[in-house]
Parts: C-alpha cells; structure tokens; sequence
C-alpha cells in the first residue's frame, strides 16, 4: 500500500535552516510529481510547493519563494524540503503528498517543525 | 493566483442531517477540485476527486458536484464519524489554493 514517511522536523532558532525528508513506499514514486502542503497550528491547509516526476520542473507559494527548495532522489524514493532563513511564521506541521492526474491524493502523516528562539 | 473562498467556515449539526458546504472559485477552474476531510491531529483523507467523483473506500453519502467557479460538498446524512473539518484544493493551475475549511461540529 501507499505510504509516505516524513521526517525532519523539529525546532530551529529563526535564519536557521532544517531539511525536511519524505520517503514513498507502494508505488512507483518516479512516476509522479510530489508537493509539500503546511498547516499552522490552529489554522487551515496550504500549499508550499510540487516538483514534476523527473525533477525537471518546481514550483514554489510566493511565502517560501527563495528561501525553500524541494528536491527528490528517484534512485532513493525520498523526496526533500530545504528550508533556509527560517521564520517564526514558517511553524506549521509540513505534509508531503502524492501527485496523481486529478489533484493529490496520499498524503503522509507530518512533520512539525518549530520555529523559536 | 486563485481564491477559493468556502463557506460556511463552520457549522453544528445532529446526526442525520444532510449538510452541504461550499467552494467558490475567483477564476474558472473546470473540474479541477477536490474535497478533503480531517481529523484533530491527522493528515487530510481525500473524498472526492475533479469535482464529483467519489474516492475509492469513501461512504457513498458524501457526494460533490459542480464545475467552473462553484462546487458543492454534500454529506447525505450525517454520521458521528463525520465529525472533522472539510476542505477544497484546486489544482488547475499553481499556485494551488486551498479553501479556508469547514468545521463541522456536533449540534
């Protein structure tokens, strides 16, 4: 069955970095575009950015553009979220998710990342 | 970018009603929409995919419909287990923008 895996997550002092991890089982991970979604505690879903089965194309919310970049390792079924000049609004639990025709469908259980002095 | 603006952002209701939440998109999206539902502390669940077709293992009650800018998501008759908040994702075009969710709560 389908499972994604992240991890990473944790508390990082503000202009600090972490790199987030998600590894896909139960599937052809090569074969379909990936994307990373955050919730903030208390508030509702939103989309942080996808990247394209081969990794030859991403796209990124204007709130992490610059500062986040999303990668993937076909060789190694893991996709990535490096987030650098961290800020205290970037606190949200970051979910990966699965990309199919017709939107997204498996998702992964989050990872909380805290960002705090 | 595309606003999708979902109302009402809560509701109370009994077991058995029939509840219907809404999603209105600033630009047309065609059918590209799903329908999320989650629980406190767990990942989003997927009910319904391009507007209104329902996701494999989703009880037959929850249904949605529409196309262009205005989509509904309709739960026949609910059940204590529906109890959660729902929301709507576009994905027509990037970025994609979610709904700001449902809470539907216990009357």
């Amino acid at each position: 069955q389908v499972q994604l895996v992240e991890s990473g997550g944790g508390v990082v002092q503000p202009g600090r970095s972490l790199r987030l991890s998600c590894v896909a089982s139960g599937f052809t991970f090569s074969s379909h575009g990936m994307h990373w979604v955050r919730q903030a505690p208390g508030k509702g879903l939103e989309w942080v950015a996808v990247i394209w089965y081969d990794g030859s194309n991403k796209y990124y919310a204007d709130s992490v553009k610059g500062r986040f970049t999303i990668s993937r390792d076909n060789s190694n079924d893991t996709l990535y979220l490096q987030m650098d000049s961290l800020r205290a609004e970037d606190t949200a639990v970051y979910y990966c998710a699965r990309e199919t025709p017709r939107g997204v469908d498996y998702w992964g259980q989050g990872t909380l990342v805290t960002v705090s002095s | 970018d595309i606003q999708m603006t979902q109302s009402p952002s809560s509701l109370s209701a009994s077991v058995g009603d029939r509840v219907t939440i809404t999603c209105r998109a600033s630009q047309g999206i065609r059918n590209d929409l799903g329908w999320f539902q989650q629980k406190p502390g767990k990942a989003p669940k997927r009910l319904i995919y391009a507007a209104s077709s329902l996701q494999s293992g989703v009880p037959s009650r929850f249904s949605g419909s529409g196309s262009g800018t205005e989509f509904t998501l309709t739960i026949s008759s609910l059940q204590p287990e529906d109890f959660a908040t729902y929301y709507c994702l576009q994905h027509n075009s990037f970025p994609w923008t979610f709904g700001q969710g449902t809470k539907v709560e216990i009357k």
